[in-house]
């Protein structure tokens, strides 16, 4: 069973929608959930970050964070054409490696 | 704003040959990171690198990958005999000591591609 996983879309919405992007881990030692985005020919960048379950929010981001499920979102409200890229979740336990999920495209149409 | 850079940006290179990517990570930082990205593919961790040693490696580092900090800072990966497979995105990253803790700072990737 893969540590992270996570689909790799691509998804296609149109400007304004509501965005969920998912993933599911297996490893209950993971504390801290991130999630990068990554545009082309980029390398990944901090969106944000989650300690153990909850959720946060930042601006038209939300993360959410479920232990019990071993499932994280990322909820993108009002999304822009700037939003298109892809989405990586990452987890880790603290003072380890970095796992990552396979990353979403997301495409927001004008 | 301080950034992770990485030459060169593009690396193509004939199977068997020896390449060296290189890294300058943020400056103050002490914890030091290679990954890579087959296209399509997941990004993986190669491996971590602290106070002057290898902290923590994946399966994937085998005898043919090696990382140095050869100066106060540049980090550097080398591989010694490509193979087709090698062919990917290579990221660096660093990490420093304070703040969030685990924020990784990626570089914008080094493409090598093995003919």
């Amino acid at each position: 069973q893969k540590e992270v996983e996570q689909d790799p879309g691509p998804l296609s919405v149109p400007e304004g929608a509501i965005v969920s992007l998912n993933c599911t881990y297996s490893n209950s030692a993971f504390q801290y959930f991130m999630w990068y985005r990554q545009y082309s020919r980029k390398g990944p960048e901090l969106l944000m970050y989650t300690y153990s379950s909850g959720n946060k929010e930042d601006g038209r981001f939300t993360a959410q964070v479920d232990k019990s499920s071993k499932y994280i979102s990322l909820f993108i409200r009002d999304s822009q054409p700037s939003d298109s890229a892809t989405y990586l979740c990452a987890m880790v336990v603290p003072g380890n490696q970095f796992y990552f999920g396979t990353g979403t495209s997301l495409t927001v149409i004008p | 704003e301080p950034e992770v850079t990485q030459t060169p940006s593009h690396q193509v290179t004939q199977m068997g040959q020896e390449v060296i990517l290189r890294c300058v990570p943020i400056s103050n930082h002490l914890y030091f990171y290679w990954y890579r990205q087959i296209l399509g593919q997941k990004v993986e961790f190669l491996v971590s690198f602290y106070n002057n040693e290898i902290s923590e490696k994946s399966e994937i580092f085998d005898d043919q990958f090696s990382v140095e900090r050869p100066d106060g800072s540049n980090f550097t990966l080398k591989i010694r005999s490509t193979k087709l497979e090698d062919s990917a995105m290579y990221f660096c990253a660093s990490k420093g000591s304070g703040g969030f803790g685990n924020e990784q700072f990626f570089g914008p990737g080094t493409r090598l591609t093995v003919l």
